[in-house]
This record gives C-alpha cells, structure tokens and sequence, in this order.
C-alpha cells in the first residue's frame, strides 16, 4: 500500500516559536494533503487542505497566518505553526488521498494518513 | 447534531468476542471510510466502501446507502485488536477526498 510519512514525530518548543511539520507521500504523488488536527479523546479535525501549486484552504476559525501551509511538490506538504502557544499544544496529522492513475486502481480515492506529530508547547 | 454518528462511544469485550460498531451518517455519500488509531496516533485505514460488504481476515464492513448505515464487526477479537475506530464519508458534491469524521469508538479487548 501507499505510505505517507511525517516529520517529525514529537517536538518540544518554548512558547514564541515556530515549528515546521513535513508530511510527504513515498510511493506516490499528492496534489492534495489534508491537515488535522487532533485534541485527546477528540476526533480529528480539518485545519486545510493543501493543494499542490496554489493556496492552502483553510477552515472555518482556523488563521492562516497562523498555520502556514506550502504544498511545496507533488510529495511534501509542510504546516509551520507560527509563534506557537501552549494552546497550539495537540496532535497533527496530515492524509492524503489517491487521485486516479497515481497508483493501483485498488486504491482510488483512499485516503492515506500520516503517523502524526505531536506538538507540546511550553 | 453531528453529520456522522458512531456508537458506542466505549466498548469492551472479552477476547474471543464478535464485536459490532454502527455508523450512521445525515449526508449524501460517495464513500464511507472505517479507520482505527492505535493509542500512539497513527491512523490506518481498514475499509474504503460505497455499498455492500467488504472482508480482510476478522474484520468485515457493510453498508446500506439507503438507511445510511455502516458496521464494523470483529470476528474472535483479540486484545491487539483495542483501539480507536473512526468512520469517516467523503460527502456526494463536496470537495474531492475531503472526509466528514465520526467521534470514534474506543474499543478495549481484555484477555
């Protein structure tokens, strides 16, 4: 199957400081990655979509100045989470689905996640 | 009221246990994904589906677009098998790929 990679997997920062998060497809290429964002015990929710050669759309009540994204090639996707806060703190995941004719046709439109970054912020 | 819903929210079962988990969703669908996330975050996907039943090894998913439904069942659960299971859809005329989430269910199988 697909693999989607993060990088990197757990990171501390101090308060003011921005961290970049990679999320890249191995064996296949992505014009759109999806980032989450996941509390504890919550479900994951959507921050944006990221699409290869333009604008990142973001979410409802989510900054973009906040968190930038670059959907720098067809395989990595980077969130920066600017100036982060303790609020920032939490687990993000980026996924990405297959578009046809980028893979085997028994995993059209599937969707391949990330194994998260978990952020702590201090 | 969220557009998907799962339950249960918890469940535990004995090892050995056939084990149902429900999802009902409000939308139009293009597809229904069934997910599980292991206590360390990562998710990987089980079932992409669009109608009828789908198998691998203990793990069978059905769904009925009618009665927008979906199940995931466990056949002779194992303790490794305690996780998170999230059903995702893919809304008919939304945005390509983009999944609507449900809360999850938290399954914790005791030897």
């Amino acid at each position: 199957g697909a693999v989607v990679s993060q990088h990197p997997s757990r990171v501390i920062c101090k308060s003011g400081t921005s961290v970049k998060i990679e999320c890249r497809s191995l064996d296949f290429q992505a014009t759109t990655m999806f980032w989450y964002r996941q509390f504890p015990k919550k479900s994951l929710m959507l921050m944006a979509t990221s699409n290869e050669g333009s604008k990142a759309t973001y979410e409802q009540g989510v900054e973009k100045d906040k968190f930038l994204i670059n959907h720098a090639s067809l395989t990595l996707s980077t969130l920066t989470v600017t100036s982060a806060h303790p609020e920032d703190s939490s687990f993000y995941i980026c996924s990405a689905p297959v578009a046809p004719g980028k893979l085997l046709a028994t995993f059209y439109n599937e969707q391949f996640f990330g194994p998260g970054t978990r952020l702590t912020v201090l | 009221k969220n557009e998907v819903e799962q339950s249960p929210q918890n469940l535990t079962a004995q090892e050995g246990e056939f084990i149902t988990i429900n999802c009902s969703y409000s939308v139009g669908i293009s597809a229904l994904h069934w997910l599980q996330q292991h206590p360390g975050g990562g998710i990987v996907s089980l079932f992409m589906l669009s109608s009828g039943k789908k198998k691998h090894g203990r793990l069978i998913a059905t769904i009925n677009i009618q009665e927008k439904h979906s199940s995931l069942h466990i056949t002779a659960s194992h303790p490794r098998d305690s996780a998170v299971y999230i059903c995702a859809v893919r809304a008919r005329g939304g945005a390509t790929n983009k999944l609507i989430f449900g809360t999850g269910t938290l399954l914790a199988v005791q030897p």
